[in-house]
């Protein structure tokens, strides 16, 4: 069974940074590409990062390129997002994705809340 | 980017057929993919590739795909479905994902 949890969500000041992990298990987790998906209180699904299997390629939208790094340990089954120069904007709950195949995300994670606020 | 249009709430009674939309210029051309999310849980995906069902997902979920329109439909609803339902595509010329911006089910 697949599973996925996340971690690291915390209240921060605008400015600061914040990393969160992804631990998976019950799948080859270097066989798949993962992401990271958002959605702000009471909106709808962002997308925000996407990684493949191996770690070599990764891509954001144009609005994050820069602010927001994806990363993977596949020694650790762990995916990680840095985050920063956080603003209020970026406060969401944050998901973690095995993707299914490239184009969609078959398991989510139970998600993580970030919250930036002074 | 790929603007992914769905009305905002959809009402259906019990037992009868829900359709959701999700509108796109030329969304026909790309594969469709549908996420079911219930308060406080993450989404579910309940179809992909515009048809396809993950395995546990009931048949009375299925999807159609042509030209402008992708469309979610749920038979025989019941108090189960309600739920946020979105729709997503890849854009694999840019290698970006793309969410519609969501459906409130409601069953009266």
């Amino acid at each position: 069974e697949v599973q996925l949890l996340e971690s690291g969500g915390d209240l921060v000041q605008p400015g600061e940074s914040q990393r969160l992990s992804c631990a998976a298990s019950g799948f080859t987790f270097s066989d798949y590409a993962m992401s990271w998906v958002r959605q702000a209180p009471g909106k709808g699904l962002e997308w925000v990062s996407t990684i493949s299997g191996t770690g070599k390629t990764s891509y954001y939208p144009d609005s994050l390129k820069g602010r927001f790094t994806i990363s993977r340990d596949n020694s650790k089954n762990t995916l990680y997002l840095q985050m920063n120069n956080l603003r209020g904007g970026d406060t969401a709950i944050y998901y973690c994705a095995k993707h299914r195949s490239l184009a969609n995300f078959g398991s989510w994670g139970p998600g993580v809340l970030v919250t930036v606020s002074p | 980017s790929f603007a992914l249009a769905q009305p905002p709430s959809v009402s259906v009674a019990p037992g009868q057929t829900a359709t959701i939309t999700c509108g796109g210029d030329k969304i026909g051309t790309k594969s469709v993919h549908w996420y079911q999310q219930k308060p406080g849980e993450a989404p579910v995906l309940v179809v992909f590739d515009d048809s396809a069902r993950p395995s546990g997902i009931p048949e009375r979920y299925s999807g159609a795909n042509a030209a402008n329109t992708a469309t979610l439909t749920i038979s025989r609803v019941d108090a189960g479905d309600e739920a946020d339902y979105f729709c997503q595509v890849w854009d694999s010329d840019g290698d970006h994902w793309f969410f519609g911006g969501g459906t409130k089910l409601t069953v009266l």
